[in-house]
C-alpha cells in the first residue's frame, strides 16, 4: 500500500507554545488529507478534512483557530495546534487519500505531550 | 448517518484460541468496510478489507465478510498468536472517501 509518513513522531512542549505537525504521502498524490485526533484507548475522532488548494472542512466542536491546516500541495499538509495547552497533550493521526480510491492510508501518528 | 458499532473489550485469549470480533453497521448507500490494527505505540494498519457485499476480506490469517442482510462484518481468526495483541478497528467509508470508526477493541493474547 501507499506510505504516509508523519513528522515529528513525538513531541513534548512547553504550555502556550506551538506545534507543527507535517503529513507526507511518499509515493502517491493526495488529493485529500484528514486529521484525527486518538485520546487514549479510545477510537479515532476526525478533526478536519483538508483538499489541496482549499480551506479545510472542520468537524463540529474542532476550534479552526486552534488547530490550523494547510495542504499546500498534493503531498504535504501540515496541522499547527497554536497556544497549546495540556489537555491537547494526545495522539493526531493523518490519512491521506485520492480521488477514485476508497481507502485512506494512515501515517504512524504524532504524540504531542504539552507540560 | 453512518455509524459502526463494535463489539466492546478487552479481550483476552489464550494463544492458539479462535477470535472473533464483532462489527455492526449503519449506511446510507453501499460502503466499503475494513479492519484496522493499531500496535501499541503506532499508528493504523490496515488489515483487511471488503468492498461489496458478501466479498470476503482476508489477511495474516484474518478474515471477515461483508454480510448486507445482517449489516455485519464480523473479524474472525483460527488460531490467535501473541504478536496478534493489539487494537483492532472497525470502519466503514462512503463516496467522498470519510471514514466511520468503531470505538476499537483491545485483544491481548496470553502465551
Amino acid at each position: 500500500g501507499a506510505v504516509v509518513s508523519q513528522h515529528p513522531s513525538r513531541v513534548i512542549c512547553k504550555s502556550g507554545t506551538s506545534v507543527k505537525i507535517e503529513c507526507r504521502s511518499l509515493d502517491f498524490q493526495a488529493t485529500t488529507m484528514f486529521w484525527y485526533r486518538q485520546f487514549p484507548k479510545q477510537s479515532l475522532m476526525l478533526m478536519a478534512t483538508s483538499n489541496e488548494g482549499s480551506k479545510a472542512t472542520y468537524e463540529q466542536g474542532v476550534e479552526k483557530d486552534k488547530f490550523l491546516i494547510n495542504h499546500a500541495s498534493l503531498t504535504l499538509s501540515t496541522l499547527t495546534v497554536t497556544s497549546a495547552h495540556p489537555e491537547d497533550s494526545s495522539f493526531y493521526i493523518c490519512s491521506a487519500g485520492a480521488q477514485g480510491i476508497q481507502t485512506q492510508y494512515f501515517g504512524p501518528g504524532t504524540r504531542l505531550l504539552v507540560l | 448517518g453512518d455509524s459502526v458499532t463494535q463489539m466492546e473489550g478487552p479481550v483476552t485469549l489464550s494463544e492458539e484460541a479462535f477470535l472473533t470480533i464483532n462489527c455492526t453497521y449503519t449506511a446510507t448507500g453501499y460502503p466499503s468496510l475494513f479492519w484496522y490494527v493499531q500496535y501499541p505505540g503506532e499508528g493504523l494498519q490496515l488489515l483487511l478489507k471488503a468492498t461489496k457485499a458478501d466479498d470476503k476480506g482476508s489477511n495474516k490469517g484474518f478474515e471477515a465478510t461483508y454480510r448486507k442482510e445482517t449489516t455485519s462484518f464480523h473479524l474472525e481468526k483460527g488460531s490467535v498468536q501473541v504478536s496478534d495483541s493489539a487494537v483492532y478497528f472497525c470502519a466503514l467509508s462512503e463516496v467522498g472517501n470519510q471514514f466511520y470508526f468503531g470505538t476499537g477493541t483491545s485483544l491481548t493474547v496470553i502465551p
